[in-house]
């Protein structure tokens, strides 16, 4: 299994300005992806966070607007930058250990984000 | 591609009464189905997988879910449930490089 934290676990922010949402693993991990949840809906995949290079971003998800960055194997960021009230949402890291569909992901606690 | 269906998006009942929550995929290769749950205010949580083998899956928490190949469904259902089953209800596909696309969730309420 995995425990992952994430910081913050909650934020109030202003229009326009950006925020980086960190997320750290209690082991090594394969795989880390980050996640949307607007309210009252389901989970969004944003990208595959890839170690040692550029993260593998979903269909509606730029680089620009959420740059990824994953220096080893227990550490994460996503930035969500120049923001909107339409980016009020939830944002949760989740992990496999494995590589396969097969396994388990495990999710972190969410950042709650509400943009002003 | 690969997609998830969750027919409905409430679900209410009485405690100690029996649930089915609905679930149907669509993908054109072998698949792994999971259910998620989330209480309030909380994280996800992995209530059952199927990756293969027996059809029936027992999951935490008294919860089973039955795969269905023939009719692309993955229900998960309860014989009785609690107060404490409150919670919103995922189901998740993937197929490989462990990449899940969830379903639009099923809220579960339970009424004493």
């Amino acid at each position: 299994s995995a425990v992952i934290s994430q910081k913050p676990s909650r934020d109030i922010c202003q229009r326009g300005t950006s925020l980086t949402i960190q997320c750290q693993v209690d082991s090594q991990v394969t795989m880390m992806f980050w996640y949307r949840q607007q309210p009252g809906q389901s989970l969004t995949l944003i990208a595959t966070a890839n170690q040692g290079s550029e993260a593998t971003y979903e269909s509606g998800f730029v680089i620009d607007k959420f740059p990824i960055s994953r220096p080893n194997l227990t550490f994460s960021t996503l930035t969500v930058s120049n923001m909107s009230p339409e980016d009020s949402s939830i944002y949760l890291c989740s992990v496999t250990v494995g590589t396969s569909g097969s396994d388990e992901q495990f999710f972190g606690p969410g950042t709650r984000l509400t943009v002003l | 591609a690969q997609s998830v269906t969750q027919l409905d998006s409430q679900v209410p009942v009485f405690e100690e009464a029996p649930v089915e929550l609905r679930c149907n995929y669509s993908s054109s290769v072998s698949v792994y189905l999971f259910w998620y749950v989330q209480y309030p205010n909380q994280g996800l949580q992995l209530l059952l997988k199927y990756l293969s083998g027996s059809t029936l899956v027992k999951g935490i928490n008294g919860f089973e879910a039955e795969f269905n190949k023939s009719q692309t469904s993955f229900h998960l259902r309860k014989p009785s449930v609690h107060i404490s089953d409150t919670a919103e209800y995922f189901c998740a596909v993937s197929s490989s490089a462990s990449k899940i696309i969830f379903g639009s969730g099923t809220r579960l309420s339970i009424r004493p």
